[in-house]
């Protein structure tokens, strides 16, 4: 069965603050993709970042970095200097080869000013 | 940047009534999915439609929901006989092709429904 689970409910940080969300996988595929979305309270879902099973390169894109580790199920997501305008809902998903995305619960993300 | 479209973007709508979120999938796509988020909650997946027929779909899918793409170019999601609990944003998905390796799925903004 497949899962992911987002221990962290609510976060907040003040503004300019690094923050890290976590996110834990459960797969029993070895081909998998993960995914990173961001939910702002218009309702929309803004993709953020996918990553294959096979790369566990880090990545970086301005103030947001994903750290991806096999070896523990990991895919967390760090925003650094934090910004008012990063409050939203964010998900991590995880998907196989059947394509459809399984999405975690989520965590609330409160930047304060 | 590529756009799935869906409409209406809110409605409100009486218990026991009939109801059609319709979705205009980016025009070259094949696959088409619909995807439920109730309030407060996580994103939940209801049914991929493939080639004219449901390809795969969730136990949330039951024989009160159907999709269809009645002209080559929507893709709708009916609601038969809607309840309370059909309250939620719906998500369309619409993807090139089958596999996710090197193909890209785009989300529609979503339809909020909300039943009275």
């Amino acid at each position: 069965a497949q899962k992911v689970t987002q221990a962290q409910t609510e976060i907040s940080v003040v503004e300019k603050e690094d923050v890290t969300l976590d996110c834990v996988y459960e797969t029993r595929d070895t081909t998998y993709y993960l995914f990173w979305y961001k939910q702002p309270p218009s309702g929309e879902l803004v993709f953020l970042i996918r990553r294959n099973s096979f790369d566990e390169q880090n990545e970086i894109s301005g103030r947001y970095s994903w750290n991806f580790q096999k070896s523990t199920s990991s895919f967390n997501f760090t925003i650094t200097a934090s910004q008012v305008v990063d409050s939203a809902v964010y998900f991590c998903a995880l998907s196989n080869r059947d394509d459809k995305i399984i999405f975690g619960k989520g965590t609330r993300l409160h930047i304060l000013p | 940047e590529p756009e799935v479209t869906q409409t209406p973007s809110h409605q409100v709508t009486q218990m026991g009534q009939e109801v059609i979120l319709r979705c205009v999938p980016i025009s070259n796509h094949l696959y088409f999915d619909w995807y439920r988020q109730i309030l407060g909650q996580k994103v939940e997946f209801l049914v991929s439609f493939y080639n004219n027929e449901i390809s795969e779909k969730s136990e949330i899918f039951d024989d009160q929901f159907s999709v269809e793409r009645p002209d080559g170019s929507n893709f709708t999601l009916k609601i038969r006989s809607t309840k309370l609990e059909d309250s939620a944003m719906y998500f369309c998905a619409s993807r090139l092709a089958r596999g996710l390796f090197g193909n890209t799925i785009y989300f529609g903004e979503g339809s909020w429904l909300t039943v009275v």
